[in-house]
């Protein structure tokens, strides 16, 4: 059973251009949601996070989304760059010892 | 300052083989983990360890087991090696502190069981 459901699996987004990565979870526990990125051959490293208490945060290019009454939460990343393209993940984590369920992986890529 | 280190970076096992992989981390992290990842299924925990010493197991832990006898290493081990256990191995480490979840993620070991 998937507890975090992510999409799409893959998004192809022209230089400059919106792109837009949904996640939605069952778990109403769950109380931090970290995006990670992974380049090929690298490992994940976090992008960004956010808390339940608020709506949308913001850092550089990226944010994120925030809806818990629809438990939905997703990345946009504004004026999306070549540099950009690598798969995504979204998480969620609730009580202690900061264990993530991972959704299963956007890949993006990025035309010039 | 090399964040979480991981050896071997890619192992051929034959089934039923053993081998054992080895996470180090600089960052006098308490919490780790081990995780492997799978086309189309994301990143699934194996095992993880909240201080040395501990160990507990995570969503996928049938094949695996683990030991933290110091606090900076976290040792995978595979005792009898299944084709279904070919896959990309990540271990992880994060602070206890409430507020610095960050999981820091090494480079990754390519495990392929024939």
């Amino acid at each position: 059973q998937q507890q975090v459901k992510q999409s799409p699996q893959s998004l192809i987004v022209q230089k400059g251009g919106i792109s837009i990565i949904n996640c939605a979870y069952e778990n109403t526990a769950f109380d931090y949601f970290p995006w990670y990125q992974q380049f090929p051959g690298k490992g994940p490293a976090l992008l960004i996070a956010i808390r339940p208490d608020v709506s949308e945060k913001k850092e550089g290019r990226f944010t994120i989304s925030f809806n818990k009454s629809a438990k939905q939460f997703s990345l946009h990343i504004m004026d999306s760059q070549p540099g950009d393209s690598a798969t995504y993940f979204c998480a969620a984590s609730s009580g202690g010892y900061n264990k993530l369920i991972f959704g299963a992986g956007t890949r993006l890529a990025v035309h010039p | 300052n090399a964040g979480v280190t991981q050896t071997p970076k890619f192992r051929v096992l034959k089934t039923g083989q053993s081998m054992t992989l080895l996470c180090a981390q600089d960052m006098n992290h308490e919490y780790m983990y081990w995780y492997r990842q799978d086309p189309g299924m994301g990143l699934r925990l194996i095992h993880y360890s909240v201080g040395e010493g501990t160990t507990a197991k995570g969503e996928v832990p049938d094949g695996y087991n683990v030991s933290r006898l110091k606090k900076q290493n976290f040792l995978l081990g595979l005792e009898s090696a299944a084709p279904s256990q070919t896959s990309v191995y990540f271990c992880a480490s994060s602070s206890l502190s409430r507020g610095v979840e960050t999981q820091y993620f090494g480079p990754g070991t390519r495990l392929l069981v024939l």
